[in-house]
């Protein structure tokens, strides 16, 4: 049951450039996470954005919500070559709580 | 050093036989979880326990077996009757209200 879309699937852009995913999801949500997974590594939580929340700010990232139409951004600032990794939404929602639903994710490459 | 393992890294199998992956946690988290996760994919929960004693199928459990029988392990046995095995494990764990999670390096599993 994949809860999570994501748009791009793939994204390559500059270094020093922004990057911008989408997540969209189907059902009423308590949370909405994004990851980061280098590849052939675990994921690693980056930034958790409430149902009741717009947006939020962690360092370089920026992260939205609009719970109306069921979508989620997370804009990663001034990108480094670091940066290359998927990315993945995961949705908590409000008729399974504490189960996670992930997205198929964006892969990013970053170019120095 | 706080965090949670799985071992091994790589994990080779015959046709036909039984496999179990290791994943241990010392971070004091309540629940866990075992994913998969096929090329290019998201992941897809296998089996979830939120306490001692307890577990819960995901979206994909057959095939796979669990147990739970100390807060800081969760096993993950392939059994036979899983009839296409070949994929990333992640074994991952959170505080079960707040559920953000935690994930472990991951284990591929290759059926030979």
């Amino acid at each position: 049951s994949q809860q999570g879309e994501e748009d791009p699937q793939a994204l390559s852009i500059q270094e020093g450039e922004n990057a911008t995913m989408n997540c969209s999801y189907k059902t009423s949500i308590n949370n909405l996470q994004w990851y980061r997974q280098n590849s052939g590594r675990g994921l690693v939580h980056l930034i958790l954005i409430r149902s009741n929340e717009r947006e939020k700010h962690s360092g370089r990232l920026r992260v939205t919500l609009d719970t109306s139409k069921k979508s989620s951004s997370l804009l990663i600032t001034a990108s480094r070559a670091a940066d290359t990794a998927s990315y993945f939404c995961a949705t908590d929602s409000t008729s399974n709580t504490g189960k996670l639903i992930f997205g198929q994710g964006t892969t990013l490459q970053v170019k120095p | 050093d706080g965090g949670i393992t799985q071992s091994p890294k790589y994990l080779f199998r015959k046709e036909g036989q039984n496999v179990t992956l290791s994943c241990e946690q010392n971070l004091n988290h309540d629940a866990m979880y075992w994913y998969r996760q096929d090329p290019g994919q998201g992941l897809r929960l296998i089996y979830y326990s939120q306490i001692v004693n307890d577990f819960q199928k995901g979206d994909i459990a057959e095939g796979y077996s669990v147990s739970r029988e100390k807060k800081e392990s969760f096993p993950l046995t392939v059994t036979s009757a899983q009839k296409n095995p070949t994929a990333f494990y992640l074994c991952a764990s959170s505080w079960w209200q707040y559920n953000e999670q935690f994930f472990g390096p991951g284990t591929r599993l290759t059926v030979l």
